[in-house]
């Protein structure tokens, strides 16, 4: 069981290019979620997911899109990097039906933008 | 607004006890979470709590009170290892996480 995979797990980028996180789970979670990590704040949720061909802005949404075409892959896209989305990000799933609905995060993707 | 508040740094020595407090106001309430993240690595599941008490998990415990909107986490016997942030997390009204800042725990030898 490989759990939650991200890639990459490096990335630098100069402003206003594009790029694509992969996010993908084998463990048939129904919930998937992107979230972002910042000094001295805690885990901000970006989009989130509750079945495939459903998707959801979560508290910062801007500057992000996500597609949930699969069950098993949560692709978050960049569409013009800015600075300001210089972080950590991770990708979390979970299966609802489960009672606590804990989340199984991914290994984190740190993203630093020029 | 929603929030939760939790020390940014505590530090403790090796074989001793640490409490790490959580206290939140949110709009509704399902459930409170406690997750370890080491540095460098992804947050893992430590404890939740629904109800109101103390629930035990080998050298870990995590209490919550609902009426005060407060909840901590216990660590007992520390090791090296449980050098790491700890993560408090409530469950809202509308089912969405909120996440406090995290508490850097040190411990020295």
């Amino acid at each position: 069981n490989a759990g939650v995979t991200q890639t990459p797990k490096f990335q630098v980028l100069k402003t206003g290019q594009s790029m694509t996180l992969q996010c993908a789970q084998d463990m048939n979670h129904e919930y998937m979620s992107w979230y972002r990590q910042d000094p001295g704040m805690g885990l901000r949720l970006i989009h989130y997911s509750v079945g495939a061909g459903i998707t959801d802005q979560g508290e910062v949404p801007n500057g992000y899109n996500v597609s949930r075409s699969t069950t098993e892959d949560f692709p978050l896209r960049l569409l013009s990097a800015a600075p300001s989305q210089t972080s950590v990000y991770f990708c979390a799933s979970s299966h609802p039906l489960t009672g606590a609905n804990v989340l199984t995060f991914g290994a984190g993707s740190r993203l630093t933008v020029l | 607004g929603q929030n939760i508040d939790q020390p940014t740094e505590m530090t403790a020595t090796e074989g001793a006890i640490v409490q790490i407090n959580c206290t939140y106001q949110t709009s509704g309430f399902n459930g409170l979470f406690w997750y370890q993240q080491h540095a460098g690595e992804a947050p893992t599941f430590l404890s939740y709590n629904v109800l109101d008490g103390l629930e035990e998990k080998g050298r870990f415990s995590s209490f919550l009170s609902r009426s005060k909107g407060y909840s901590y986490l216990l660590l007992k016997e520390l090791q090296m290892k449980d050098s790491a942030s700890y993560l408090c997390a409530v469950r809202d009204g509308n089912y969405q996480l909120i996440w406090g800042a995290g508490t850097k725990l040190i411990i020295k030898p």
